[in-house]
């Protein structure tokens, strides 16, 4: 069993949709939570970091975490054709200093 | 201005060759890293270096040899390709190897080997 679960999709929605994206860790020693976006064919790329249980805020983008259930979210809202591609949640285990991530979720945002 | 730069972009030898594969990052960062990609998207850390020092080496085989000749660059030399060897690689840098520190990804480096 990997640390951090994200079901794969693809995750198929219309434009305008809203979206939710979801992962489980198992791990207590992770703290820090991002989100990663990655298009096909390039890096991952930075969208959002968490540490507290909560929501935070940027744009169109809303970033959830619970640490008492271990479920982090990341909602899209109005989605975007452009917002199609793989995003990786990532959690940072404090014990072993390094960021570890889930397999990613495929998003395809239909026009 | 790319941050975080691999060369080369696509990577095609033969099993048993030895290759290298070269990171720059031009954000100023402390802290370099080395992850793999495998054909299921699982992103995995290999190393990771602060200020040319190794900091993680993550059970890698010893046919991988990271090295840094200063804090801007990070390359990554495979001996005796494997064909579990095939996936992406990816250059990573942070600030510092703080807590949580955000990373910056390059755009990888497809290595084939046939």
């Amino acid at each position: 069993q990997k640390e951090v679960e994200q079901d794969p999709g693809p995750l198929s929605v219309p434009e305008g949709a809203i979206v939710s994206l979801n992962c489980t860790y198992s791990n207590s020693a992770f703290q820090y939570f991002m989100w990663y976006r990655q298009y096909s064919r390039k890096g991952p790329e930075l969208l959002m970091y968490t540490y507290s249980s909560g929501n935070k805020e940027d744009g169109r983008f809303t970033a959830q975490v619970d640490k008492s259930s271990k479920y982090i979210s990341l909602f899209i809202r109005d989605s975007q054709p452009s917002d199609s591609a793989t995003y990786l949640c990532a959690g940072w285990d404090t014990g072993f200093q390094k960021l570890v991530f889930g397999t990613g979720t495929r998003l395809l945002v239909s026009p | 201005d790319t941050a975080v730069s691999q060369t080369p972009k696509y990577l095609v030898t033969q099993m048993g060759n030895d290759k290298s594969i070269k990171c720059e990052q031009n954000l100023g960062h402390d802290t370099m890293y080395w992850y793999k990609q495998d054909s299921k998207k699982f992103l995995k850390i290999m190393f990771s270096y602060n200020n040319k020092e190794l900091i993680i080496n993550e059970t890698v085989p010893n046919r991988f040899s990271p090295k840094s000749p200063d804090k801007a660059h990070l390359n990554l030399h495979i001996n005796s390709l494997e064909l579990g060897d095939s996936a992406v690689y990816f250059c990573a840098s942070s600030q510092d190897h703080g807590v949580g520190q955000p990373q910056h990804f390059g755009d990888g480096t497809r290595l084939s080997i046939l």
